[in-house]
């Protein structure tokens, strides 16, 4: 089946530690996004990618750090910079090259981060 | 620079009752218009979408929505709702032109609460 995967569903980290969401996606599928979902605010977006070897900021980048190296990965860092990384992070992709007007976002199952 | 508004952040109805959930958004530019439905603990899939054309979109599980553009809104409706409606609706915008890559403003979120 055709999707996209996160990995952990759950993760705990100690402050000051940094750590590594998966997302990877079968759909090829060329952009790629990472959002952070807090309770009464809706999702954020972080970083995305259209293509390998490149990504943007998006509203909340700080304390966070991506990379694509391949077309169907796209892992998110959150660094201990981040000040409050306790949150339910989605991971997203869309397809079309130069993500085509009108495609629909497909997410996956999402991690949940806590942080002790 | 967009922005959503949902207008409610929770709406407890009764089971076989009608259900509007309301979503107006600000631009400056043309945009399309999308619902996703999030159930506890998982990702988001989408509802419907309004791309051009007819005012009145049908998505999944009997939900429509219409755009108004006058009033800049897309509320969504449904005529009689099931318990399983039980979860968190999202409301988002995208550019419609330009170079967004597909991105998305997510409103705040609302979540329906169907009681028997």
């Amino acid at each position: 089946d055709g999707g996209i995967t996160q990995s952990p569903k759950y993760l705990f980290r100690k402050e000051g530690q940094n750590v590594t969401l998966s997302c990877e996606q079968n759909l090829n599928h060329d952009a790629m996004y990472w959002y952070r979902q807090d309770p009464g605010q809706g999702l954020r977006l972080i970083y995305y990618s259209q293509i390998v070897n490149d990504f943007q900021k998006g509203d909340i980048a700080e304390g966070y750090s991506v990379s694509r190296e391949k077309k169907e990965s796209f892992p998110l860092t959150v660094t201990s910079a981040q000040k409050n990384p306790t949150a339910f992070y989605l991971c997203a992709s869309i397809p079309g090259l130069g993500a085509q007007r009108g495609n629909e976002q497909f997410f996956g199952p999402g991690t949940r981060l806590t942080v002790l | 620079a967009q922005s959503v508004t949902q207008l409610d952040s929770q709406v407890p109805v009764f089971e076989e009752a009608p259900v509007e959930l309301r979503c107006n958004y600000s631009s400056s530019v043309s945009v399309y218009l999308f619902w996703y439905v999030q159930y506890p603990n998982q990702g988001l899939q989408l509802l419907l979408k309004y791309l051009s054309g007819s005012t009145l979109v049908k998505g999944i599980n009997g939900f429509e929505a219409e755009f108004n553009k006058s009033q800049t809104s897309f509320h969504l409706r449904k005529p009689s709702v099931h318990i399983s409606d039980t979860a968190e609706y999202f409301c988002a915008v995208s550019d419609a032109g330009g170079t967004s890559y597909g991105k998305l403003t997510f409103g705040q979120g609302t979540i329906l609460t169907v009681h028997p």
